[in-house]
């Protein structure tokens, strides 16, 4: 059974740059959530997808975007950076919609802002 | 939103020792997860604990969900469990099912 992977596992950009960071589900879970994790801090709710749709969001501004596509697997992406975007960044899928369901993370995007 | 605190905020163990980690939730919960991440980053699953006991090796979980708190214990405390272990629920009915609360975390430093 293959884990949820992430890539790419660093990342620099410059404020003002755009990222796309990318998620590959856990073998049979069809939804994904992504999650913010700045330094010294738990992780922050950002969205969840199910069926390619956006289905729940965090408080973040709409330039934290992403996409599933039908094969479970997801992007996030953030334009314009700021600073303060410098985090990690965690995908966790889960089995099926549902709160019983529990969550599997990858290993995370390790994003700097310089 | 639903408040998660863990305590104590930081343990320092020496090697063998036992511990408890403990989560209040202020709401009813669908979903409670403990997991544990290492100094690398990566965020582990212990365990999926909405209500009862489950035990895995050295490491135990209990949750009483009507009184809206849960229990992690380690015994035998190895080095290799340092790192942050993080609490995180699902508020029932009304928040989606994937957004997590994650508590602030208790640092663990197991010592040889």
């Amino acid at each position: 059974e293959t884990g949820v992977t992430q890539s790419p596992t660093h990342l620099i950009k410059t404020r003002g740059q755009q990222v796309t960071l990318r998620c590959s589900s856990q073998s049979g879970h069809n939804t994904v959530s992504w999650y913010q994790q700045a330094l010294g801090q738990g992780p922050q709710f950002i969205f969840q997808y199910y069926r390619e749709e956006e289905n729940g969001r965090g408080n973040f501004p709409p330039r934290f975007s992403g996409l599933q596509f039908p094969n479970y697997s997801s992007e996030l992406n953030v334009n314009a950076l700021e600073l303060d975007d410098s985090a990690l960044y965690l995908c966790a899928s889960s089995f099926r919609r549902g709160s019983d369901s529990p969550l599997h993370f990858g290993n995370g995007t390790r994003l700097t802002v310089t | 939103g639903i408040q998660v605190e863990q305590s104590p905020p930081d343990l320092i163990l020496q090697e063998g020792a036992n511990s408890t980690l403990r989560c209040n939730f202020s709401d009813s919960v669908n979903n409670l997860q403990w997991f544990h991440q290492n100094p690398w980053g990566q965020l582990i699953n212990l365990f999926y604990i909405p209500s009862g006991t489950k035990q895995n090796g050295r490491l135990s979980a209990t949750t009483v969900a009507t009184e809206r708190y849960s229990l992690l214990y380690i015994s035998s405390s190895q080095t290799t469990d340092s790192g942050v272990y993080f609490c995180a629920v699902v508020r029932s009915e009304t928040d989606s099912w994937g957004k997590l609360q994650f508590g602030a975390g208790t640092q663990v430093v197991v010592t040889p």
